[in-house]
């Protein structure tokens, strides 16, 4: 059964820092991936997928990359503000119907 | 604006008496899913959907059940809600029947406790 594991679970960092949030499947075996933001009382927002041909894709002051040799996903976010604070999902699925979550990492981005 | 919704918000019930949480996109998506998130444990999907009519397991799926009637909705059923089934509820949507390869929109969440 896959599982996923996010690091750090928790995180509070001065604006202005570059931070990595990492993701790792037990299941090396990953189709695609996506990230995921989740602001406190409202739902999930998509933030990047990688589909299967893809190793990394960017927007905006975010990269997220997959090495699927090894099952792990980062999460890159440059110049960190305080609106970046909000808890992050990473979720794989292993190309069927089915993703699978992790448990997230809390971010606090203080002024 | 695209999106999805869940009704109600927040809801407190008891033990034994059947609930219905609705669930509608605007965006003409194939796929449709329940998701439940709970501390420790993340998200888990409970039941799934690639089209009217058409429903699936996902890993939690006891004590639920849902329907494909129409392609905008997607209710989760509780025939007799428990207190372990108390818990923060997710519909989300994709446009392609093979949901992972495509972004997924989350409705606002719907916070159950069943007494």
């Amino acid at each position: 059964k896959q599982e996923v594991t996010q690091i750090p679970a928790a995180l509070s960092v001065p604006e202005g820092e570059n931070l990595v949030l990492n993701c790792s499947f037990t299941d090396s075996a990953i189709y695609n991936l996506q990230w995921f933001r989740q602001d406190p009382g409202k739902g999930l927002t998509s933030l990047l997928l990688i589909q299967s041909s893809q190793r990394e894709q960017t927007s905006g002051r975010l990269n997220a990359s997959l090495d699927k040799s090894s099952g792990r996903s980062t999460l890159y976010i440059a110049a960190s503000q305080p609106g970046d604070s909000a808890t992050y999902l990473c979720a794989g699925s292993g190309g069927g119907n089915k993703l699978t979550f992790g448990t997230g990492t809390q971010l606090k981005v203080e002024l | 604006e695209a999106q999805v919704t869940q009704n109600p918000r927040y809801l407190i019930t008891v033990t034994g008496k059947k609930l219905t949480v609705t669930c509608s996109q605007n965006m003409n998506h194939e796929y449709m899913s329940w998701y439940r998130q709970d501390p420790g444990l993340g998200l888990r999907q409970i039941y799934y959907s690639m089209n009217v009519e058409v429903t699936d397991k996902g890993d939690v799926p006891e004590g639920y059940k849902v329907s494909r009637k129409e392609k905008r909705n997607f209710p989760l059923i509780l025939e007799s809600p428990s207190p372990n089934q108390t818990s923060l509820y997710f519909c989300a949507s994709s446009s392609r029947i093979l949901a992972t390869a495509d972004t997924q929109y989350f409705g606002p969440g719907t916070r159950l406790t069943v007494l």
